[in-house]
């Protein structure tokens, strides 16, 4: 069975500085989609980012983007130019891409609290 | 609005009870997910509905259950409520069963007391 895992529980970060949310996580399949969603407090979940397995180029949207090292089973998100509104929970997830668990199902970390310092 | 509505958006009810959550998928939207975050396991994943048949199931308990409608909305019913089972409770829905994305609610939070 496929696992994720968020190692840091919480990070904080100053405004418009740099910061790097760790994921690693373990599968036998070659083919699969690696996901970012973020939870501010008002709970709803937002996707950021995503990466497809087969893709060796990293997934970039505006400041946010992913280093992928698929030999490693690594998935770090960067958010660069942090704002105020970065401030939430971040969970990373993998969904199967190949046979039987290819569903669509998202399996999550237990997530990162990201706290953004003015 | 992510398109995805879940009712009701709070639900406090005592132990031993039945409530039924709803979820309304995106329009266009044949897949519904269904997942359980508690404090303790995380973002769980119940069940998966695609075009009125059940596609996947998670770790859902037997006292849970669910459905997805000709109209393509779906309910998720949970029976002989325990405390352990205050959580809040997203519905996602996407176009196809194995789409790249999807959408989710705004969930709904239950607490049971």
């Amino acid at each position: 069975a496929q696992t994720v895992t968020q190692s840091q529980p919480e990070m904080s970060v100053q405004e418009a500085e740099t910061v790097t949310l760790s994921c690693t996580y373990d599968t036998s399949e070659s083919d699969y989609y690696l996901f970012w969603y973020k939870q501010p407090p008002s709970r709803q979940m937002i996707l950021v980012i995503r990466q497809e397995a087969y893709k060796q180029q990293n997934a970039t949207e505006n400041r946010f983007s992913v280093n992928f090292q698929k030999a490693a089973k690594s998935f770090s998100l960067k958010i660069s130019d942090s704002q105020l509104g970065d401030a939430a929970m971040y969970f990373c997830a993998y969904r199967s891409a190949s046979g039987s668990g290819n569903t669509g199902k998202l399996i999550f970390g237990q997530g990162t609290t990201l706290q953004v310092k003015p | 609005d992510s398109g995805v509505t879940q009712t009701p958006k709070h639900l406090i009810t005592a132990t031993g009870q039945r409530v039924t959550l709803r979820c309304s998928p995106r329009s266009g939207d044949l897949s519904v997910y269904w997942y359980q975050q508690s404090l303790d396991q995380g973002l769980q994943f119940l069940i998966q509905y695609y075009n009125g048949e059940e596609r996947a199931k998670g770790n859902i308990l037997e006292r849970f259950s669910a459905q997805q409608f000709p109209d393509l909305h779906s309910e998720l019913n949970l029976s002989s409520l325990e405390l352990g089972d205050s959580a809040l409770y997203f519905c996602a829905s996407s176009v196809a069963a194995t789409t790249y994305g999807y959408t989710f609610g705004s969930g709904t939070r239950l607490t049971v007391v």
